[in-house]
């Protein structure tokens, strides 16, 4: 029982190099979104998706770019990495319905030199 | 000022004390109140979900909120070093699933 998946677990990057943070549920979820977490400023909603092929944006979307082609995935992609994407990603996937919680992944720790 | 106000802690207990851990907010609009534990290194897991105003309780837990002073509680009751995580309070509108916002979490050690 996988849950929700996210690849890789660690990643360190150079200013300006692109890459694509993956996420990946096996529960057939409508919703999954993806979420930074930083010191002091808790839980940030960046991208959502309520189902394939629609996207929408958080809280804090410039500098990723998100698609949804199937209902089992939901990649991140970050464009040009800047030092302050330094952070942990996290996914999460959830079902409809007002009392269904989010299931979050084990995260993705990046850093952007 | 943020639409979720939460001691970041840390918190540190005896084994078998009662925590009370805490989280205030601003949006009168919010519906759903949650609360996460996450350990170390992990993705948060869902350990309460309340809806409005009143109390739930689930084994040594118990969730309280009071939607007139904007106030959310989680009780852990003899607690134990395995409940040692940071707590994060959460809260949505209604039919607002996806745009939860989250507090930045209470950090817990709960000393053997």
């Amino acid at each position: 029982n996988a849950g929700v998946t996210q690849t890789p677990k660690f990643q360190v990057l150079k200013t300006g190099q692109s890459m694509t943070l993956q996420c990946a549920q096996d529960m057939n979820h409508e919703y999954m979104s993806w979420y930074r977490q930083d010191p002091g400023m808790g839980l940030r909603l960046i991208h959502y998706s309520v189902g394939a092929g629609i996207t929408d944006q958080g809280e804090v979307p410039n500098g990723y770019n998100v698609s949804r082609s199937t209902t089992e995935d939901f990649p991140l992609r970050l464009l040009s990495a800047a030092p302050s994407q330094t952070s942990v990603y996290f996914c999460a996937s959830s079902s409809t319905g007002n009392n269904q919680p989010q299931h979050f992944g084990d995260g993705t720790r990046l850093s952007i030199l | 000022q943020k639409e979720v106000e939460q001691d970041p802690g840390p918190l540190s207990v005896p084994e078998g004390a009662i925590v009370s851990l805490n989280c205030t907010y601003s949006n009168s609009a919010f519906q759903y109140f949650m609360w996460y534990r996450q350990y170390s290194r992990k993705g948060p897991e869902l350990l309460m979900y309340t809806y409005s105003s009143g109390n739930k309780e689930d084994g040594r837990f118990t969730a309280q909120v009071d939607k007139s002073s904007k106030y959310i509680s989680l009780f852990i009751r003899d607690s134990q070093p395995s409940d040692s995580a940071t707590y994060l309070c959460a809260m949505r509108v209604s039919g607002g699933y996806q745009k939860v916002t989250f507090g930045i979490g209470t950090k817990l050690q709960v000393i053997p």
